[in-house]
């Protein structure tokens, strides 16, 4: 079975400039989830869907920062314009959905953003 | 904000002993636990699960929940220097949401 897919894996920007990440989930998983991880802290969760719904993006910067999963399938974050304190790795992961729920998200390997 | 906090480490145990991981959680409406171990510069994976009070084992692991105390523990017996990595708690709450603490570095010394 394929894992979450997720490029680019680095990228390098300059402030103020935009840049997108893609993830491909585990085929027939219906939630997606985009979570933050900057150096030394725990993953944050900045928006998760169910299906092609957004289920909570209490915590994702609407004022830079855009995510969108077409079609209930893969999803793309944005950001822009960057900040030097969006440097971060973005973790895409997947997991079933439904119940029982077993907290079991599958991470793809992380797109790595330096903003310098 | 719901939080869920660890302390950082290092926590530094010889081989073949036991490593103590604790995990509090402010939100007293938490349903389910988890322990996710991360390598460095690797993604998280689950090492386990737990739901009700008292004592899960699986294999060296063991989790530990306290509800009335808001905390969840991890024991890692016999440890290996192939378990040094980061531990990260996560608790889920309402709409199948995980929030993780902030991970405890743990390092096993040959």
């Amino acid at each position: 079975e394929a894992g979450v897919a997720q490029s680019p894996r680095y990228k390098i920007i300059e402030k103020r400039q935009s840049v997108a990440f893609w993830c491909n989930p585990i085929s027939g998983h219906a939630t997606l989830y985009w979570y933050q991880q900057i150096l030394g802290q725990g993953p944050k969760l900045l928006i998760q869907f169910q299906n092609n719904g957004v289920v909570d993006d209490s915590q994702l910067p609407k004022d830079r920062f855009s995510a969108e999963r077409l079609k209930g399938v893969d999803s793309t974050l944005k950001i822009q314009p960057a900040k030097l304190e969006d440097s971060a790795v973005y973790l895409c992961a997947s997991s079933p959905g439904g119940h029982p729920f077993t907290g079991e998200l599958f991470f793809g390997e992380g797109s790595r953003l330096t903003v310098l | 904000q719901k939080e869920v906090e660890q302390n950082s480490g290092p926590l530094s145990v010889p081989e073949g002993a036991i490593a103590s991981l604790n995990c509090t959680y402010s939100d007293r409406g938490s349903q389910s636990f988890f322990w996710y171990r991360q390598y460095s510069g690797k993604s998280p994976e689950l090492i386990m699960f737990i739901y009700s009070n008292g004592d899960k084992e699986d294999g060296r692991f063991t989790a530990q929940l306290n509800k009335a105390s808001q905390y969840v523990s991890l024991l890692i017996r016999d440890s290996q220097p192939s378990d040094s990595a980061t531990y990260l708690c996560a608790v889920r709450n309402a709409g199948n949401m995980l929030t993780f603490g902030g991970g405890t570095r743990l390092m096993v010394k040959p």
